[in-house]
């Protein structure tokens, strides 16, 4: 059983540069969220999105983008990192708005 | 801003005792979930809540959602050292479609 699956695990950026966190899920869920964790804290909300095709902001949207093309996937794309984004991502699914989320393991994310 | 108040920050206890953390909230919620993150996972779902007042029970752990539907507890009666980890609570506000989480309780256990 997949679940949530999140690639890379780890990964170092300079400052300035642009890379894709991946998530995906084979349970067919339709609502899918991205959390970012810094350290000794809890999860706030980067974006979510209620269907393909369909997103919304979160808690702290700034300096991310993401798309919905397909109910798998769900990408969250960083044009410009900053160490500020230096955190652990997690992306999460759930089959309705109101029940269990299912979380990936993080991406471990470091801006230099 | 912070929807979800969550305490204690942190809590060292010894094996064997009981452990009590909660959330509240200015906001009424129509979902409580309770989750567990062990250092270098992700959160996993200990215990859901979907009434005013529902009490449950897995296995040593009990939540409860408040009849205000502004807070949530949850007990871990008779901690073990696998108990050791971050729990989270989290919810979804009325009418919203997000789950927001709280800043966690940090539990340790000396044996």
């Amino acid at each position: 059983n997949a679940g949530v699956t999140q690639t890379p695990k780890f990964r170092i950026l300079k400052i300035g540069q642009s890379m894709t966190l991946q998530c995906t899920q084979d349970m067919n869920h339709n609502y899918m969220y991205w959390y970012r964790q810094d350290p000794g804290m809890g999860l706030k909300l980067i974006y979510y999105s209620v269907g393909a095709g369909i997103t919304d902001k979160g808690e702290v949207p700034n300096g991310y983008n993401v798309s919905r093309s397909t109910t798998e996937d769900f990408p969250l794309r960083l044009e410009l990192a900053a160490p500020s984004q230096t955190s652990v991502y997690f992306c999460a699914s759930s089959a309705l708005p109101n029940t269990e989320a299912f979380f990936g393991q993080g991406t471990r994310l470091t801006v230099v | 801003g912070q929807q979800l108040n969550q305490s204690p920050q942190s809590m060292f206890i010894q094996e064997g005792e009981d452990v009590s953390m909660n959330c509240t909230s200015s906001s009424i919620f129509n979902t409580w979930l309770w989750y567990k993150q062990d250092p270098g996972e992700g959160p996993v779902l200990l215990i859901a809540l979907y009434k005013a007042g529902e009490l449950t029970s897995n296995g040593r752990l009990t939540a409860q959602f408040g009849i205000t539907r502004k807070d949530s507890f949850l007990n871990i009666s008779a901690s073990i050292p696998s108990d050791v980890g971050i729990y989270f609570c989290a919810g979804r506000i009325q009418g919203a479609q997000k789950l927001v989480f709280g800043q966690g309780t940090r539990l340790t256990i000396n044996p």
